[in-house]
């Protein structure tokens, strides 16, 4: 199994400010045959399901703002939200996609 | 706009059979797709179950292989999880989801439903 470990576990950031979240897998989840990492992105506010925000490590979902951004290749990837709005306060997950079974980070809870 | 709702019980004892349907809207899922079952412990971090394919192609997580089946009845655009002698570990949210990438279970999941809590208890 491909193990995804986030981090940090939580981080405050002031409105207006960068949030950085890192996310680290076990093994690759780049293709070379296809040039692509297998790694998306959630968000998930409370009492809500998860909601994608990045696929391919990098492609934005239709609709996501574009302060919203994902970097990295092989096994180190990063989910940075360029400046923090209030309604960014929430857990944020990766998932690698590279093979089954399908895996998620433990999460990153962003605060004010 | 592709909408996924779950159902059943909220409630299950140690040892039963815990019993989900997802009812799927705004698209068929005999067109295609895997659909997957997720959950996440209260408090906790997701954890993928396993997904069907409309042809009844399924693919579980292997922790829980031998207590999980996942099936589909494509007449009522439903897909449906069994997780047989369940115990106090298996409380959690039960979310369904669809897979985005068509023809292959290794995909990211871009339609969620809402998710139903589920608790094992006596």
């Amino acid at each position: 199994d491909i193990v995804m470990t986030q981090s940090p576990n939580s981080l405050a950031v002031s409105l207006g400010e960068r949030a950085t979240i890192n996310c680290k897998s076990s093994q690759t989840v780049f293709y070379s045959s296809n040039n692509r990492n297998f790694l998306g992105w959630y968000q998930q506010k409370p009492g809500q399901p998860p909601k994608l925000l990045i696929y391919w490590a990098s492609t934005r979902e239709s609709g996501v703002p574009d302060r919203f951004s994902g970097s990295g290749s092989g096994t180190d990837f990063t989910l940075t939200i360029s400046s923090l709005q209030a309604e960014d306060v929430a857990v944020y997950y990766c998932q690698q996609y590279y093979s089954t079974p399908l895996t998620f980070g433990g999460g990153t809870k962003v605060e004010i | 706009q592709v909408q996924l709702q779950e159902s059943g019980p909220g409630l299950v004892k140690p040892s039963e059979t815990l019993s989900l349907s997802c009812t799927v809207s705004g698209y068929s899922i005999s067109s295609g797709y895997y659909w997957g079952w997720i959950r996440q412990p209260p408090g906790k971090g997701l954890e993928w179950i396993g997904s069907l394919y409309h042809s009844g192609t399924t693919y579980y997580n292997p922790p829980l292989r031998s207590r999980v089946t996942i099936s589909v009845d494509t007449s009522k655009n439903q897909f449906s999880l069994k997780l047989r002698s369940v115990t106090a570990a298996d409380t959690a949210i039960y979310y369904c989801a669809r897979g985005a990438r068509d023809v292959t279970v290794a995909t990211f999941f871009d339609y969620w439903g809402q998710g139903t809590l589920v608790t094992v208890s006596s």
